[in-house]
């Protein structure tokens, strides 16, 4: 079975900063998916940005980038420029590939942009 | 418009009632998927369905039911079974083939039980 951990429950950072959140996972499949959902406060989960585990580069969406370290199981999220809008909670999940789509998701770091 | 529909988004209910909880997909997608949120927390998995007629259970299936008799609507029904019912339950669905694996969300139902 796989396990994912977000081991910030909270964080804060400054309109226009840098913040990165961070994600462990655990497994023994070579073939994966990764995955950052945004749920604001009006709970619609979003996705924000997803990598596959064969691609060694790291996915980038706009302001959004990760660092995906396979070997170390890890899977971090950059925010750049935060913006007020990036308020809410970020959830890392783990896909297993070829699998039925079923997703394992993390405990949830709730993240506040202060103006 | 194609998307996920969930209703409704508030739901009460009293101690020892059954409910459903309703879940409508118009992406013809092939599999779907009940999750529960507590305060705080992460999604769990209830029950899945990849095909029409099928469902499996997830990792905290116990106290809940689903249906899966057409392939854009899989209700979730909350028995009385079920020791802590009040949460936010999410359904979603996904396409089993063609390269696209996102899991598409619904905007939710927040179920009371007093």
């Amino acid at each position: 079975a796989q396990t994912v951990t977000q081991s910030q429950p909270e964080m804060s950072v400054q309109e226009a900063e840098t913040v990165t959140l961070s994600c462990t996972y655990d497994t023994s499949e070579n073939n994966y998916y990764l995955f950052w959902y945004k749920q604001p406060p009006s709970r619609q989960m979003i996705l924000v940005i997803r990598q596959e585990a064969y691609k060694q580069q790291n996915a980038t969406e706009n302001r959004f980038s990760v660092n995906f370290q396979k070997a170390a199981k890890s899977f971090s999220l950059k925010i750049s420029d935060s913006q007020l809008g990036d308020t809410a909670m970020y959830f890392c999940a783990f896909m297993k590939y070829n699998a039925g789509n079923m997703l394992t998701f993390g405990g949830g770091t709730r993240l506040m942009v202060k103006p | 418009d194609g998307g996920i529909t969930q209703s409704p988004k508030y739901l009460f209910r009293k101690e020892g009632q059954n409910v459903t909880l309703s879940c409508e997909q118009n992406l013809n997608h092939d599999a779907m998927y009940w999750y529960r949120q507590d305060p705080g927390q992460g999604l769990r998995l209830i029950y899945y369905s990849q095909i029409v007629n099928d469902f499996q259970k997830g990792d905290i299936a116990e106290g809940y039911s689903v249906s899966r008799e057409k392939k854009e609507s899989f209700p979730l029904t909350v028995t009385s079974a079920q020791k802590n019912p009040t949460a936010f339950y999410l359904c979603a669905s996904s396409q089993l083939a063609g390269g696209n694996y996102e899991q598409y969300f619904g905007p939710g139902t927040r179920l009371t039980v007093t």
